[in-house]
Order: structure tokens, then C-alpha cells, then sequence
């Protein structure tokens, strides 16, 4: 079955990292994501990986995939007041052809000035 | 400017009464998702559609029902059957057979009860 999971709440010094965790059951997962949304509106795509890698960097995000843990991290470096959102991960699951995406619960990052 | 769009921003319902969220894309996308937005729960998907007249439930399709007679658009009702319907509902759409294309979404609809 397919279960994400996330922690709720991130509080983070200006200029310091922020490293978003997340957890997936479902070892099938052909692509995992970071989306973020902020208040009131859509999710917008940040960055995504392939389940093959490990690694993946993209300026001040980093991407690091534990496929044997099935376990996922965002990292944010110099993170910023602009940075302040919901950070969703979410992995993609195909089955026959059909695609279905399962989101974790969100992980609310707060920047402390 | 291609793009998705859901209205209205904000809808309100009455005890016992059906209501329908729009959602529009003329992206010239095949898949279409309905997800509902909780606090502390994420996104959980009511149901999607990867081609016209096709759709599949998802984790919580109870008390909703959709309908894909057009590629652009991909209806969603919640019923009276639906008992705790407040929430932020988001439309999303991506290109089938693309997963490491980004998945676009609406500016979401708040849903209330009156």
C-alpha cells in the first residue's frame, strides 16, 4: 500500500539549512517530488528524482533518495523568509499505464529571523 | 498563457445540498486529478481521470462524483452524502506517461459549510 509521511512542523534560522524529512512505503515508486505551496494557493513543483538516484542538486536544493530505508530529505541551504511554505513530498506510482500520485501530509517550514 | 483553473474560489454549502467545483485546463493534458486538502493531512486524492470519458476513485471517493466528457475539464460534485465536506479542494493535470513532468495545479476552492 502506499502511505507518505511527513513531520508537521520545521522551524529554521534565517541563513541556516533546512532539511525536510519523508518516508514512503510503496518500494514501486517510479519518481519521488518536493512541492511547495504557500498560503491560499496551488502547489508549485520544486524539484523531483528519478527512484534510481541517489542524489540530486539543483542551486540551493538538494535531493538525497535512501531507496532500501525508502527514505527522502529536501535540503534547503541559506534558507531564506521567502523559503516559509508547506513542503510536500510525493511519489509516483504506475500501475497499467496509469499514474496516481500519493502526497505525504506537508511539513510546515517556519523561518525564525 | 496555458494554464488551469479553478472556480469558484470560495463556494459555500447548505445542509442536504449538491455542489460542483470547475476546473478548466487548456494545457492539452490527459491526466486530471482531484485532490482534498486538510490541515495536518496532506493531500488526499478523491479521484483522477487519464483519458476522456475514464476516470478511477482514489483513497476518498465516498460522497464525491466526477465527470470527463471534455479533455479540459474534469468536474467535481460533492454530494449531500459527503458529511464533513469543508475543506480546500485542488484540481491538478499533468501530460500521461510523463511522471517527471511537473504536475500543474489550480489556485484551489474553498468549500464551506453553511
Amino acid at each position: 500500500g502506499e502511505d507518505v509521511e511527513q513531520s508537521l512542523f520545521l522551524s529554521v534560522r534565517e541563513g541556516d539549512s533546512s532539511v525536510i524529512n519523508c518516508t514512503y512505503t510503496d518500494s514501486s515508486s517510479t519518481y519521488l517530488y518536493w512541492y511547495k505551496q504557500e498560503p491560499g494557493a496551488g502547489l508549485q513543483l520544486l524539484t523531483y528524482i528519478f527512484s534510481n538516484m541517489d542524489m540530486k542538486q539543483d542551486q540551493r536544493l538538494t535531493v538525497l533518495l535512501n531507496k532500501k530505508d525508502k527514505h527522502l530529505s529536501l535540503r534547503i541551504a541559506d534558507t531564506q523568509t521567502g523559503d516559509s511554505a508547506i513542503y510536500f513530498c510525493a511519489e509516483s506510482i504506475s500501475n497499467f499505464g496509469n499514474e496516481k500520485l500519493t502526497f505525504g501530509t506537508g511539513t510546515r517550514l517556519t523561518i525564525i529571523p | 498563457d496555458g494554464g488551469i483553473t479553478q472556480s469558484p474560489k470560495y463556494l459555500f454549502r447548505k445542509e442536504g445540498q449538491n455542489v460542483t467545483l470547475s476546473c478548466e485546463q487548456n494545457l492539452n493534458h490527459d491526466a486530471m486529478y482531484w485532490y482534498r486538502q486538510d490541515p495536518g493531512q496532506g493531500l488526499r486524492l478523491i479521484y483522477y481521470s487519464q483519458i476522456v470519458n475514464d476516470f478511477q476513485k482514489g483513497d476518498i471517493a465516498e460522497g464525491y462524483s466526477v465527470s470527463r466528457e471534455k479533455k479540459e475539464s474534469f468536474p467535481l460534485t460533492v454530494t449531500s452524502a459527503q458529511k464533513n465536506p469543508t475543506a480546500f479542494y485542488l484540481c491538478a493535470s499533468h501530460r500521461r506517461g510523463r511522471p517527471n513532468e511537473k504536475l500543474f495545479f489550480g489556485s484551489g476552492t474553498q468549500l464551506s459549510v453553511l
